[in-house]
């Protein structure tokens, strides 16, 4: 069984701040790893994933998240925040074996971008 | 290419009525999943279904719920004799082929039940 944990609920900061958000998962067997972003009344959008290769893995809007084995963890930084990415984070993994396997999803971390 | 489709968005029914929620896959996705989220909660797996096979059911609970998926037609989510407590988003994902880890999200339905 898998299971993530999002060590922060909400994280507040400035805007042009520098963020990141902490994940760190236990598996018995490899897993894929996902972060989603789900922005107010809306559902979950995929914001950029580890299947396989660099452990450094990058979205087109300016985050990032390093796979880190040894920790366990896929923590999601970007170097300066805007307004548009107040919104809950949702870390998520599965496992990699044969077929098509659920989700399964952090907590969530709510980050919140003050003017 | 239109994204996964859920409806109703929002959903009202009263303690004891039936909810029926509905989610079509996108284009050329064979595979559905449904999640539920729950008031400032994370995402909890409910069941995993192909055309007219459930493939795993091992996040729903063992009454009033049920799902499926017909050879034609959307994906139901049904939830039977509601109860306070079924309030909740109920999320709908689809993915391509069996052997794709990633799932696409329909915007929801938010059921409240009164």
């Amino acid at each position: 069984a898998q299971s993530v944990t999002q060590l922060d609920s909400q994280v507040p900061v400035f805007e042009e701040a520098p963020v990141e958000l902490r994940c760190n998962y236990s598996s018995s067997v490899s897993v894929y790893l996902f972060w989603y972003v789900q922005y107010p009344n809306q559902g979950l959008q995929l914001l950029l994933k580890y299947l396989s290769g660099s452990t450094l893995v990058e979205s087109i809007n300016g985050f990032e998240a390093e796979f880190n084995k040894s920790q366990t963890s896929f923590h999601l930084r970007k170097p300066s925040v805007h307004i548009s990415d107040t919104a809950e984070y949702f870390c998520a993994v599965s496992p990699i074996i044969q077929g098509a396997q659920k989700l399964v999803f952090g907590q969530g971390t709510r980050l919140t971008i003050n003017p | 290419n239109a994204g996964v489709m859920q409806n109703p968005r929002h959903l009202v029914r009263r303690r004891g009525q039936e909810a029926r929620l509905r989610c079509s896959p996108m284009k050329g996705h064979s595979h559905v999943y449904w999640y539920r989220q729950l008031p400032e909660e994370g995402l909890k797996f409910m069941v995993y279904l192909q055309k007219e096979n459930i493939i795993d059911e091992s996040g729903m609970p063992k009454e009033r719920f049920s799902a499926e998926f017909p050879k034609e037609g959307p994906s139901i989510l049904r939830i039977q004799q509601v109860v306070r407590g079924d309030s909740a988003a109920y999320f709908c994902a689809s993915s391509p082929v069996s052997k794709s880890p990633e799932q696409y999200f329909g915007p929801g339905t938010r059921l409240t039940v009164t």
